[in-house]
C-alpha cells in the first residue's frame, strides 16, 4: 500500500494523559499536512511541513498540541494532557508542490 | 485568510438525476479549488481539483466542476447520480501562495433509488 496511513486507527484515553499519533507520507512527497474534524464539520488545518521543517502552525494548535517530522519523512502529532475537547478525528495528509493532498484512514481520539 | 462556504448542509437527488454541490470560495489571489468525497470511517478522497486552464475540470467517477472566476464558486456537478455516490462531499481552497488549505464544513449528498 502506497498511500498515507496513521496509527493507530482509534484510542481511547483518560483525560489528562498524553496521545501521539504517527502518519507515514506517501514517501516521494515533502509536505505533510495535520487536520482536525469533527462530527459535522470539515477538516481544520493543524499545522504543516516542508521536509522536515515546520514551516505554519493554526491558533487551533495550543501549547499542549507538538508536531514533529524528524527526518522528513513520517510525522507524529503529540497532545500532552488531553481534554474531552480534544476528542475527534486527526486526518494526515501528503502532496507535493502544486498537486492535491492524499489523506490517511484519520485516527479517532476519544478522550473519557 | 482564505475561506470556503457549502451553503447546503444536505442535497437529495434521485438516482439517474444530475446533481449540483454548491461551494464558493474566498481567496487573495488565485486560488487552487478542490473537491474531496469522504465515505462513513474513511479518510477525504480526491475527486479533482482546479489551478488553471480550463474552467470545468473532469475528475474521478465521472464528477465534474465549473471554476467561475466572477462568481468565486466552483460547483460539483454529475450529470447522472448514483446511490452509490452517497457521501460527505468538501470542497477546498488555497492560495497559490500559501499551504493552509481551508476546507468547508461538507455537503451531504444522498441518492436516492
Amino acid at each position: 500500500d502506497t498511500g498515507v496511513s496513521q496509527n493507530p486507527r482509534h484510542k481511547i484515553t483518560k483525560r489528562g494523559q498524553n496521545v501521539t499519533f504517527r502518519c507515514d507520507p506517501i514517501s516521494e512527497h515533502n509536505r505533510l499536512y495535520w487536520y482536525r474534524q469533527t462530527l459535522g464539520q470539515g477538516p481544520e488545518f493543524l499545522t504543516y511541513f516542508q521536509n522536515e521543517a515546520q514551516l505554519e502552525k493554526s491558533r487551533l494548535l495550543s501549547d499542549r498540541f507538538s508536531a514533529e517530522r524528524p527526518k522528513g519523512s513520517f510525522s507524529t502529532l503529540e497532545i500532552q494532557r488531553t481534554e474531552q475537547g480534544d476528542s475527534a478525528m486527526y486526518l494526515c495528509a501528503s502532496t507535493l508542490e502544486g498537486t492535491e493532498a492524499f489523506f490517511g484512514q484519520g485516527t479517532r481520539l476519544t478522550v473519557v | 485568510a482564505q475561506s470556503v462556504a457549502q451553503p447546503e448542509d444536505q442535497v437529495n437527488v434521485a438516482e439517474g438525476n444530475p446533481l449540483t454541490v454548491k461551494c464558493t470560495y474566498s481567496v487573495s489571489g488565485n486560488p487552487y479549488l478542490f473537491w474531496y468525497v469522504q465515505y462513513p470511517n474513511r479518510g477525504l478522497q480526491f475527486l479533482l481539483k482546479y489551478i488553471t486552464g480550463d474552467n470545468l475540470v473532469k475528475g474521478s467517477y465521472g464528477f465534474e466542476a465549473e471554476f467561475n472566476k466572477s462568481q468565486t464558486s466552483f460547483h460539483l456537478k454529475k450529470p447522472s447520480a448514483l446511490v452509490s455516490d452517497s457521501a460527505l462531499y468538501f470542497c477546498a481552497v488555497r492560495a497559490y501562495n500559501n499551504n493552509d488549505m481551508r476546507f468547508g464544513a461538507g455537503t451531504r449528498l444522498t441518492v436516492k433509488p
